[in-house]
């Protein structure tokens, strides 16, 4: 099965800190790479996705690298805050594809 | 107005009871799936519909049984169930099949 391999599981950041969550996929025709995050008791939402055209997108504190020739893609969340104190997944998907690959999770705590 | 709203948010039940889901859209949207989320986490899909058509039925007990009576609904009926069952059940929707999903706010199903 197509897996997308998320890690940490968790991760604890001290406020203003910069936090860094890691995926790696398997399948290279894989051209879309969201992310979503979840807050406790709500559905996952979109957060910021990339496709393999370009290496980087920040929107705000939040930016997608992405390397191809590793297959991997990472976020990472600038100064960040308790409020985004959250679950993160990371995925995937072929643009011929019904459906995406998500990641495992990671568990983000920021303390205050 | 809530997106993608499901019913009901909590649901307790005994082993062997038949329990149903209910999800609404009101976004227009085409597609409209069925995820679980267990204990750790982790997002699986179970179903999706693309204009009231079963597209993706993934290895799910018989007893899922998924109904699309228009494009704005998805109901996930659940027939003797047991206690694996118990997880979080997300009902989701997007304007084509591989685009951003709008996830409700999901339901947590205990079996007791």
């Amino acid at each position: 099965q197509q897996q997308v391999k998320q890690s940490p599981q968790s991760l604890i950041v001290q406020k203003g800190g910069i936090s860094i969550i890691n995926c790696a996929y398997e399948n290279t025709a894989f051209d879309y790479f969201p992310w979503y995050q979840q807050f406790p008791g709500k559905g996952p939402a979109l957060l910021i996705a990339i496709r393999p055209d370009v290496s980087e997108k920040k929107e705000g504190r939040f930016t997608i690298s992405f390397n191809k020739s590793a297959k991997q893609f990472s976020l990472h969340i600038m100064d960040s805050q308790p409020g985004d104190s959250a679950t993160y997944f990371c995925a995937a998907s072929k643009s011929s594809a019904r459906q995406l690959t998500f990641g495992s999770g990671t568990q983000l705590t920021v303390l205050p | 107005d809530t997106a993608v709203s499901q019913t009901p948010k909590y649901l307790v039940t005994q082993m062997g009871n038949d329990k149903s889901i209910k999800c609404e859209q009101n976004l227009g949207h085409d597609t409209m799936y069925w995820y679980k989320q267990d204990s750790k986490k982790f997002l699986k899909i179970m179903f999706s519909y693309n204009n009231k058509e079963l597209i993706i039925n993934e290895t799910v007990p018989n007893r899922f049984s998924p109904k699309s009576p228009d494009k704005a609904h998805l109901n996930l009926h659940i027939n003797s169930l047991e206690l694996g069952d118990s997880a979080v059940y997300f009902c989701a929707s997007s304007r084509a099949p591989n685009e951003k999903l709008f996830f409700g706010s999901g339901t947590q199903l205990s079996v007791l």
